[in-house]
C-alpha cells in the first residue's frame, strides 16, 4: 500500500529565509508526486506536479521540488519565504494507473513565518 | 481559482440525519474524486467517480455514497450520520487523459456533527 510521510508538524521559518520541507513516500513503483498548500479555511491549491522526466520541477509562487528515487523522497523548497507563504503543505502520491489517480496525502506541515 | 465549486461551505447536522453536499466540476472533466478531512489530519479518499460510474473506493462505509451527472455536477451523500463525520469535506475534479491526472481542488464543505 502506498504512504507518505511528513515528518515535520510544524516549521517556523523568518521571512527572506529559504524552505525546504521534507516528504518520503512508499510504493512500489515509480508514482505520481503532487505538493498541495491549504491555507486556514481554504482547500487545496496545487503547487507542482511530477509524473516523469527531470527530476526537479518548478512550480508556482517560486517553490521547487526534486525527486530523489533513491531515497523516496520528494521535498519541497523555496529560496526566500514571504510571509504570506504561511499555510500548510501536503505532499500526496498517486498510483501509475490509467482512468483513475487516488491521491495518497502526508498528515502535512504547518509553516509559521516570523517577520 | 480552480474552477471547482461546492455548496453549501458550511453544515451543521445531528446524529443520525442524513446529508448531500453538492460540486461543481470544470468543465470538460470527466473525473470527480471526493476527500474527507479530519481536523489536523491530511485528505482521505473517500471514492472517485468516472464517467458517471463509481471508479474506485476508500475505507469508508457503505452509508457514504455518490452520483456524478453529464453537466460535470456531482454529490456526495452520507446517511446515518455519527460524531466523527465532522470534517471538511472536499471534492476535487480531473480530466483523465492516458496515464496523467492532475486534481484540482473545490474549498471544501465544513460539516458539524452534533
Amino acid at each position: 500500500a502506498q504512504s507518505v510521510t511528513q515528518p515535520d508538524i510544524h516549521i517556523t521559518v523568518s521571512e527572506g529565509a529559504s524552505l525546504e520541507l521534507r516528504c518520503n513516500y512508499s510504493y512500489g513503483a515509480t508514482p505520481y508526486l503532487f505538493w498541495y498548500v491549504q491555507s486556514p479555511g481554504q482547500g487545496l491549491q496545487l503547487l507542482l506536479k511530477y509524473f516523469s522526466g527531470d527530476t526537479l520541477v518548478q512550480g508556482i509562487k517560486g517553490f521547487e521540488a526534486e525527486f530523489k528515487r533513491s531515497q523516496s523522497s520528494f521535498n519541497l523548497r523555496k529560496p526566500s519565504v514571504h510571509w504570506s507563504d504561511a499555510a500548510e503543505y501536503f505532499c500526496a502520491v498517486g498510483p501509475i494507473t490509467g482512468g483513475g489517480n487516488k491521491l495518497t496525502f502526508g498528515t502535512g506541515t504547518q509553516l509559521k513565518v516570523e517577520l | 481559482e480552480t474552477g471547482v465549486t461546492q455548496s453549501p461551505t458550511h453544515l451543521i447536522k445531528t446524529r443520525g440525519q442524513q446529508v448531500t453536499l453538492r460540486c461543481s466540476s470544470q468543465s470538460g472533466h470527466n473525473t470527480v474524486s471526493w476527500y474527507q478531512q479530519a481536523l489536523g489530519q491530511g485528505p482521505q479518499f473517500i471514492f472517485q467517480y468516472y464517467r458517471e460510474e463509481e471508479n474506485g473506493r476508500g475505507n469508508f462505509p457503505p452509508r457514504f455514497s455518490g452520483l456524478q451527472f453529464p453537466n460535470y455536477s456531482s454529490e456526495l451523500n452520507v446517511n446515518a450520520l455519527e460524531l466523527d463525520d465532522s470534517a471538511l469535506y472536499l471534492c476535487a475534479s480531473s480530466l483523465v487523459a492516458g496515464r496523467q491526472e492532475t486534481q484540482y481542488f473545490g474549498p471544501g464543505t465544513r460539516l458539524l456533527v452534533l
